[in-house]
């Protein structure tokens, strides 16, 4: 497997406009997380789905930011309207938890820069 | 509150000299703490799991350890390849929840 997948690698984006990012989870995993890394934050968890359906949502900031997972094997992670707040580097992780040893596996992240 | 807290937030060493890196952890029904390695641009990389206190594992240079209220990862002999940042997480909960709380990462870097 290549492992979780994101796309793009970088976007850069004017304040206002809209963007969307996405993620292929490891086949065969039953959850995926979105995370937000910061300096000053570190890597905060916004929000996961187990099996396609999402379970906590209490990381997102606002309500300018959505996440959708319509089959098992893709999610996106949208901000509407965008503010140079929200520059940060995104990841998305997958994991199985019908295994011992349920870590979770990451993708390389999306760098945002929202000017 | 669940929290995880890392010390120290930077640590430099030199080459094969010896160190301990800390998580610190307070949560409700620990369901496995789990450390990683960041490289710069890159995602975090998975290194251990560690489910009960008392329990240990190793992988090359690196060693880490449980107790109920911490982990320790131990470098020994380190090598300069050994710098990155490195991440403690924990998943917790009364039920099989998939949710990973991440500590601020420590921060290492080995010189020649």
């Amino acid at each position: 497997d290549a492992g979780v997948i994101q796309s793009p690698r970088h976007e850069v984006t004017e304040m206002g406009q809209e963007v969307t990012l996405r993620c292929k989870p490891i086949s065969g995993h039953d959850y995926l997380f979105w995370y937000r890394q910061t300096m000053m934050r570190g890597l905060e968890l916004l929000i996961y789905f187990n099996n396609n359906v999402p379970i906590d949502d209490s990381g997102m900031p606002e309500d300018r930011f959505s996440a959708k997972m319509p089959n098992a094997s893709f999610s996106t992670l949208k901000i509407q309207p965008s503010e140079p707040r929200d520059s940060a580097v995104y990841f998305c992780a997958s994991s199985f938890q019908g295994a011992p040893g349920t870590e979770a596996f990451f993708g390389q992240g999306t760098r945002l820069t929202v000017v | 509150e669940d929290q995880v807290t890392q010390s120290p937030e930077a640590l430099r060493l030199q080459e094969g000299e010896s160190s301990s890196l800390n998580c610190s952890y307070t949560v409700s029904g620990l369901r496995g703490l789990f450390w990683y390695r960041q490289d710069p641009g890159k995602g975090p990389e998975f290194l251990f799991t560690l489910y009960s206190a008392g329990e240990e594992k190793e992988k090359e240079r690196l060693k880490a350890t449980l107790t109920k209220k911490e982990s320790f990862l131990h470098i020994t002999a380190p090598k300069p390849e050994d710098s990155a940042t490195y991440l403690c997480a924990v998943r917790h909960g009364s039920s099989n929840t998939g949710k990973l709380i991440f500590g601020q990462g420590t921060t290492l870097q080995v010189k020649p």
